[in-house]
């Protein structure tokens, strides 16, 4: 029972450079969204999805880009990595057609971007 | 204005005793729900439990409950005889609207409770 898989776990990268962060689960859940985390700010909300072919910005978009092509995979892209963009990152699925379940997490990308 | 708040930086239990977590939120909508997740230090997001606004009753999950106020728009987790593992980061979050525009979640900063011999 996988649930949310996110790769890599650990990740280091210099100013600039990109990268695609991995999310998938096999849960069959329409929504799915990316938050941040970082100290003593909990977590922030960069992007989500309703279902397939459909995204929409969170709190915190910019620099980052997302696509929505299969209702299992949510990719979160950095374009041009900034130091500002160190932080642990969150990949969580629901139920789209039940508000009241809880998102399931997966265990997070520890990004550093030096 | 924060949406959710959570006053309290850190906490400290006595094993086997209650522990109340405070959150309060703020809120338009007539519709919404409060969550409560737990983050070991392992940092995994673990769900505990759900409060929806039209619910009469606090919710209960095991040893933990919810303190439901809505007149006072406040959330608070009860966990019940503390034990050690329940030491962790513990974050109240907030889904407003019906969920029609995606289950969007706005979190507290968290309360890291540590639990005593």
């Amino acid at each position: 029972n996988a649930g949310v898989t996110q790769t890599p776990k650990f990740q280091v990268l210099k100013t600039g450079q990109s990268m695609t962060l991995q999310c998938a689960q096999d849960m069959n859940h329409e929504y799915m969204s990316w938050y941040r985390q970082d100290p003593g700010m909990g977590l922030r909300l960069i992007h989500y999805s309703v279902g397939a072919g459909i995204t929409d910005q969170g709190e915190v978009p910019n620099g980052y880009n997302v696509s929505r092509s299969t209702t299992e995979d949510f990719p979160l892209r950095l374009l041009s990595a900034a130091p500002s963009q160190t932080s642990v990152y969150f990949c969580a699925s629901s139920s789209h057609s039940n508000s009241n379940q809880p998102q399931h997490f997966g265990d997070g990308t520890r990004l550093s971007i030096l | 204005a924060q949406k959710i708040t959570q006053t309290q930086p850190g906490m400290f239990v006595q094993e086997k005793e209650a522990v109340t977590l405070d959150c309060t939120y703020d809120t338009s909508d007539q519709s919404y729900g409060l969550f409560w997740y737990k983050q070991p230090s392992s940092g995994e997001m673990i769900f505990l439990i759900y409060q929806g606004s039209y619910d009469e009753q606090n919710a209960t999950e095991g040893r933990y409950s919810l303190n439901f106020q809505k007149a006072r728009k406040s959330a608070n987790l009860v966990i019940s005889a503390s034990q050690l593992g329940d030491s962790a980061m513990y974050f109240c979050a907030m889904r407003e609207g019906q969920g029609g525009g995606g289950n969007k979640l706005t979190f507290g900063t968290g309360t890291q409770l540590k639990v005593e011999l």
